[in-house]
């Protein structure tokens, strides 16, 4: 079955500077990839995907990349803000009806 | 617009008890799936539901077991609780895409049932 890796754990920048976040994944037959913002007590709650024919997708100050050679996928936080202190979740999703999370990058902004 | 709703949001128990959790996925999503998120742990996969029928089973325990209504409510019961059952429990639902019955969809969590064994 999948299995997604997460790092880094814990993530401590400034305000205003970038956090980029890593996952890999072991299933080559992965096609979709969405990130999944939770904050403390709170659920979690999509905010960006990326599908297996997308090397890169951006909303807004988030960016995620893709590469399937190396099944690797990247999320990219620019202009950070303290309000984007949380527990970010990678997942993947091979078919079937699951998706597997990676264990998560607490991201704390410094004001 | 209606989200995913569970019940109850809280619930005490004494180990050896039985609980039993609730799932209202959103309208005209037709796959249900459940988690279970220890403190500072991701969720971890325990079963899902796809039109009524067991679609996946994750690392679900015996003593645990899950079940999709006609209404496609979800209900989660767990029997002879332990003290690890502490947790909280997310229900998601999605709509699964019918083309090659592939489920490449958003998962819409619910807030949450938080269980607290003693």
């Amino acid at each position: 079955g999948e299995n997604v890796e997460q790092h880094p754990s814990t993530l401590s920048v400034q305000e205003g500077d970038s956090a980029v976040i890593k996952c890999t994944y072991s299933d080559s037959a992965s096609n979709y990839f969405p990130w999944y913002k939770q904050e403390l007590g709170k659920r979690p709650q999509l905010i960006i995907d990326i599908r297996s024919n997308v090397g890169e997708k951006k909303d807004q100050r988030i960016a995620v990349t893709l590469n399937k050679t190396a099944k690797h996928f990247s999320l990219h936080i620019t202009e950070t803000q303290p309000e984007d202190s949380a527990v970010y979740f990678c997942a993947g999703y091979t078919g079937g009806f699951k998706t597997i999370f990676g264990a998560g990058t607490r991201l704390f902004v410094k004001a | 617009a209606a989200g995913v709703i569970q019940s109850p949001r809280h619930l005490i128990k004494e180990k050896r008890e039985t609980a039993t959790l609730k799932c209202y996925p959103i309208p005209r999503h037709d796959t249900v799936y459940w988690y279970q998120q220890g403190p500072g742990q991701d969720p971890q996969f325990l079963i899902s539901f796809y039109e009524k029928m067991q679609s996946d089973k994750g690392s679900i325990p015996d003593r645990f077991s899950a079940q999709q209504f006609s209404d496609y409510h979800s209900e989660l019961n767990m029997s002879s609780l332990e003290l690890g059952d502490s947790a909280l429990y997310f229900c998601a639902s999605s709509l699964t895409e019918l083309a090659g019955a592939s489920n490449t969809g958003e998962l819409f969590f619910g807030e949450g049932s938080r269980l607290t064994v003693l």
